[in-house]
């Protein structure tokens, strides 16, 4: 199955600067890649997603990367805000089967004022 | 954009009554709806599979006898933990595809629940 590993686990930066959280996967089949953000208490919700005929996708003050070949993919965050300071995960999707993502561990970004 | 709900958002029991949490989609069907299980400062560990008007699909090590799930109704799936024990405590929430599959999760807002 999909394995998918996601660093850091912690990320704490200061208010304006860029954050940047890095994703593996291992199911070459896997095509559609999601980014949720966790509040505390909330359920995660999708800020941004990309799919394998894409490279980069940007909206506002977020990015995604995806390199096919190597297997991996990133969010990048940039002037980073204090409400910006949540978990985020990764997850990566297969094109067939039970299209059920699998996600990453989590990165707990602490955006400092 | 696609509206999961999930109720209550809370819920505190005693050890060896049931709890029933409920997932609806607002705006639209879902014929799928999964459940996930979240411990403190971990990922989300997918439980279930709820279908509509069949069975649940359990992963491995999930006690389906424990976390009965029904999904009635296109726009309903619930789950009941079972003679709820402390050990039963945690975050739980519900997720469906809004525009099939392939498509991202939409998720409820979860419900934390805790047994004493």
């Amino acid at each position: 199955g999909e394995n998918v590993e996601q660093h850091p686990s912690t990320l704490s930066v200061q208010e304006g600067d860029s954050a940047v959280i890095k994703c593996t996967y291992s199911d070459s089949a896997s095509n559609y890649f999601p980014w949720y953000k966790q509040e505390l208490g909330k359920g995660p919700q999708l800020i941004i997603d990309i799919r394998s005929n894409v490279g980069e996708k940007k909206d506002q003050r977020i990015a995604v990367t995806l390199n096919k070949t190597a297997k991996h993919f990133s969010l990048h965050i940039t002037e980073t805000q204090p409400e910006d300071s949540a978990v985020y995960f990764c997850a990566a999707t297969p094109s067939g089967g039970s299209y059920i993502p699998t996600f990453g561990r989590g990165t707990s970004l602490i955006v400092h004022p | 954009g696609a509206v999961v709900s999930q109720h209550p958002s809370r819920v505190i029991c005693k050890s060896g009554t049931s709890v029933k949490i409920e997932c609806r989609s607002l705006d639209f069907q879902a014929t799928t709806m999964f459940w996930y299980r979240q411990f403190p400062k971990q990922s989300l560990m997918l439980m279930a599979t709820s279908n509509e008007g069949s069975k649940a699909t359990y992963e491995q090590g999930v006690e389906k006898d424990k976390f009965l799930i029904n999904h009635a109704s296109l726009t309903l799936s619930t789950l009941t933990v079972t003679s709820a024990h402390p050990e039963d405590s945690s975050f739980y929430i519900c997720s469906a595809f809004n525009t099939g599959v392939n498509s991202p999760l939409h998720f409820g807002n979860g419900t934390r629940l805790t047994v004493t």
